[in-house]
C-alpha cells in the first residue's frame, strides 16, 4: 500500500516568508509525528497528533510555528516569517497509534535564502 | 522529560566484522524501544523494536538487548556488509505518553 506522502519534496524560499508543508500519513493510522533534521544531526521532535486528542506541541521551537491535522488525515506544518535557522529536512511520520512503530515520508527539504 | 544518549556518534567496522551501538534512557517507565536506519538522504527505516517485557530480540543478523535494571539498551549487527553503513537512531517512550525521545544517530561506516 502507498506510504507517508510528504509535498513538495523541495522548497526554497525568501527569508521572512511563510511556507506550508503537507504530509499524507497511511490510511488508518490514527497518531501522525513531524520532525526537524538539520544537516547531519538528529530527529527533533515537532508536534503529535493522535486521533482526535489535543495534539502534543511541546516540540514547537517557537510561535512562527503552527500545524494542523483534521481528524485521522492529512496534516500541515505551517512556518511563518522564515528564518534562515528553519531551513531543514522536515519529516512527516505516521503509526497505528502510540507506541507503534513509525512509518516515515521523504522529507520536505526546506531551505531559506 | 525523557533523555536518551547514544554512543558512539561515528563507527567504523571491517566487513564481517559485528557493530554495537548502546543507548541510555533516563525515564524508568519507558516501556518501548525502537531501532530506525536513515541511509544518507533517505527517510529513517524501522530495523527492529524492542518491548520492555523482553530482554533480547533478534531478526536475523540484528539483535537488540534491553536491561531495565541498568536503564540502557544496545543494537548489535553481527557479520557486518557494506549496505549497513548508515545512521542509525535509538528511540525511547512510554505507554500513554506521545512524545518519541530519538538519540543523536550513530553513523556506520563498513569498510569492505
Amino acid at each position: 500500500g502507498a506510504g507517508v506522502s510528504q509535498s513538495p519534496s523541495n522548497k526554497v524560499t525568501e527569508k521572512g516568508k511563510d511556507v506550508e508543508l503537507r504530509c499524507d500519513p497511511i490510511s488508518g493510522h490514527t497518531a501522525l509525528y513531524w520532525y526537524r533534521q538539520r544537516l547531519g544531526q538528529g530527529l527533533e521532535f515537532l508536534i503529535y497528533f493522535q486521533g482526535n486528542s489535543a495534539p502534543d506541541k511541546s516540540g514547537l521551537p517557537s510561535d512562527r510555528f503552527s500545524a494542523e491535522r483534521t481528524g485521522e488525515s492529512v496534516s500541515t506544518l505551517t512556518i511563518q516569517r522564515t528564518q534562515q535557522e528553519d531551513s531543514a529536512v522536515y519529516l512527516c511520520a505516521s503509526s497505528l497509534g502510540p507506541i507503534q512503530p513509525q512509518h516515515f515520508g521523504d522529507g520536505t527539504r526546506l531551505s531559506i535564502l | 522529560g525523557e533523555n536518551v544518549e547514544q554512543h558512539p556518534s561515528t563507527l567504523s567496522v571491517q566487513e564481517g566484522d559485528s557493530a554495537v551501538i548502546k543507548c541510555t534512557y533516563s525515564d524508568s517507565a519507558s516501556n518501548y524501544f525502537p531501532w530506525y536506519k536513515q541511509e544518507l538522504g533517505k527517510r529513517p527505516q524501522l530495523i527492529i523494536d524492542i518491548r520492555s517485557n523482553v530482554g533480547e530480540k533478534k531478526d536475523q543478523r540484528i539483535a537488540v538487548t534491553l536491561n531495565k535494571t541498568a536503564k540502557h539498551f544496545s543494537l548489535h549487527i553481527t557479520e557486518t556488509q557494506p549496505e549497513d553503513s548508515a545512521v542509525y537512531f535509538c528511540a525511547a517512550s512510554v505507554t500513554g505518553y506521545q512524545k518519541v525521545t530519538f538519540g543523536t544517530g550513530t553513523k556506520l561506516q563498513v569498510i569492505p
